[in-house]
């Protein structure tokens, strides 16, 4: 099992710019996460998935998408980036409700 | 809102120090868990609290959530070089375990 991979590790955007960030999980897991975490700091819930199909907002959804047609599929999209977009975005997964959140490698964004 | 605030955000110590790291919310959680990050990976768990005063083991490292199920803390014992990292905890909210929100951090360094 590879668990939780995240594409690309790096991305240097200019502001105005879009782009997908990708997430992919084998374990078969209901629930995704998206969050970001800026230098230092915790991690802030930008969007979550029970299902395919199904997903929700988190703490801090505004200037960003998703959508989950698959199970193992997640992605993150930011239209119109901007500099306050800059942080590191970690996807995660866990298997119903009492289970273990797995968290994947993230992904560095910088938005200049 | 659910905020949790951990304490202190950063802490350097000596090889073989005892040290506590805390949580608090004036929310209650149904859950608990604690998280440990190196740079540039995604946090891993370390364990999970559900019950008010319960008291978890993982070697070296002790977990205690409060009775009123609002504060938890992290004691380590006989700190190593090892055991840097940042620590996040991470509550769920008693709406539901679909989301967990993620305390502020701290930043843990233990010099040989």
């Amino acid at each position: 099992n590879a668990g939780v991979t995240q594409t690309p590790k790096f991305r240097i955007l200019k502001i105005g710019q879009s782009m997908t960030l990708q997430c992919t999980q084998d374990m078969n897991h209901n629930y995704m996460y998206w969050y970001r975490q800026d230098p230092g700091m915790g991690l802030k819930l930008i969007y979550y998935s029970v299902g395919a199909g199904i997903t929700d907002k988190g703490e801090v959804p505004n200037g960003y998408n998703v959508s989950r047609s698959t199970t193992e599929d997640f992605p993150l999209r930011l239209e119109l980036a901007a500099p306050s977009q800059t942080s590191v975005y970690f996807c995660a997964s866990r298997p119903g409700l009492a289970g273990e959140q797995f968290f994947g490698p993230g992904t560095r964004l910088t938005v200049l | 809102t659910q905020l949790l605030e951990q304490s202190p955000q950063f802490l350097s110590i000596q090889e073989g120090e005892n040290l506590t790291v805390y949580c608090n919310s004036s929310s209650v959680f149904s859950s608990l868990q604690w998280y440990r990050q190196e740079p540039g990976e995604g946090p891993v768990l370390l364990v999970t609290v559900v019950t008010g005063g319960e008291v978890k083991k993982l070697k070296r490292l002790t977990f205690q959530f409060g009775d009123a199920r609002k504060d938890s803390s992290l004691h380590i014992t006989a700190a190593q070089p090892g055991d840097t990292g940042l620590y996040l905890c991470a509550g769920a909210g008693s709406s539901g375990t679909y989301k967990y929100i993620f305390g502020t951090g701290t930043r843990l360094k233990v010099l040989a």
